[in-house]
């Protein structure tokens, strides 16, 4: 599986937009990209996924440039609840053994 | 829908105490079943996944081992506890049949070896 790497951590405050980005230079071409959010004391969450170009729901944006070979995932006017541990995840779907890294820790100030 | 239930949400275990947590998926039919442990602080360790009935893989050497005696049900176990397993423990569920939505995971396990 694609090594990831993203920011420790972020700070941001209430109402901004928040780009956290990832570098994966090693994605296969089967590869797909994922983020999860994770809260305390609580199971890593789905946030969204993409293959290329952008991808966007009713949390996130994902933007995924021609190359792939980095992701950012756009989190728009956060919130103070958007404050959360971010894992990026690339893997070609299937079955597979998903290594968490250390993510990335935003913390949402007021 | 397809749930996961998980096992108790806490747990406060002497030193050499037995352990059995336990993990159930509902909703779906010969789902990929994972074991993690998140130390405080840190990323997830992947522990043990199991593909089907009876089939379990250990990713990292411990004290500690799995069972899958039913095709939903994922229990974890160790006959001995160390200070070290302390820990978040988290169970998930994938498919594994083309792409999906990668990994559900459970509530988690909070584990303190005392």
């Amino acid at each position: 599986l694609a090594k990831t790497t993203q920011p420790i951590s972020m700070d941001s405050y209430e109402g901004q937009e928040v780009n956290i980005t990832c570098s994966h230079n090693n994605i296969a071409t089967n590869d797909y990209i994922t983020w999860y959010q994770q809260f305390p004391s609580q199971g890593p969450r789905f946030i969204i996924q993409g293959y290329k170009t952008k991808v966007t729901n009713e949390v996130a944006s994902l933007f995924i440039p021609a190359d792939r070979k980095s992701s950012t995932l756009s989190l728009p006017r956060v919130s103070l609840s958007d404050t959360a541990v971010y894992y990026c995840l690339v893997g070609d779907g299937g079955f597979q053994k998903l290594v968490f890294g250390t993510g990335t820790r935003l913390l949402v100030s007021p | 829908s397809q749930t996961i239930h998980q096992w108790p949400a806490t747990l406060v275990q002497p030193v050499g105490s037995p352990l059995s947590l336990e993990c159930t998926v509902e909703g779906t039919s010969n789902p990929n079943l994972y074991w993690y442990r998140q130390a405080a602080g840190r990323g997830l360790q992947l522990l043990f996944y199991s593909v089907g009935i009876g089939q379990i893989s250990s990713e990292v050497p411990q004290n500690l081992s799995a069972s899958r005696p039913q095709d939903r049900q994922f229990i974890l176990s160790s006959k001995k506890l160390l200070l070290s397993d302390s820990g978040f423990y988290l169970c998930a569920w994938s498919m594994g049949t083309g792409y999906d939505y990668g990994y559900t995971f459970g509530s988690g396990t909070r584990l303190t070896v005392v």
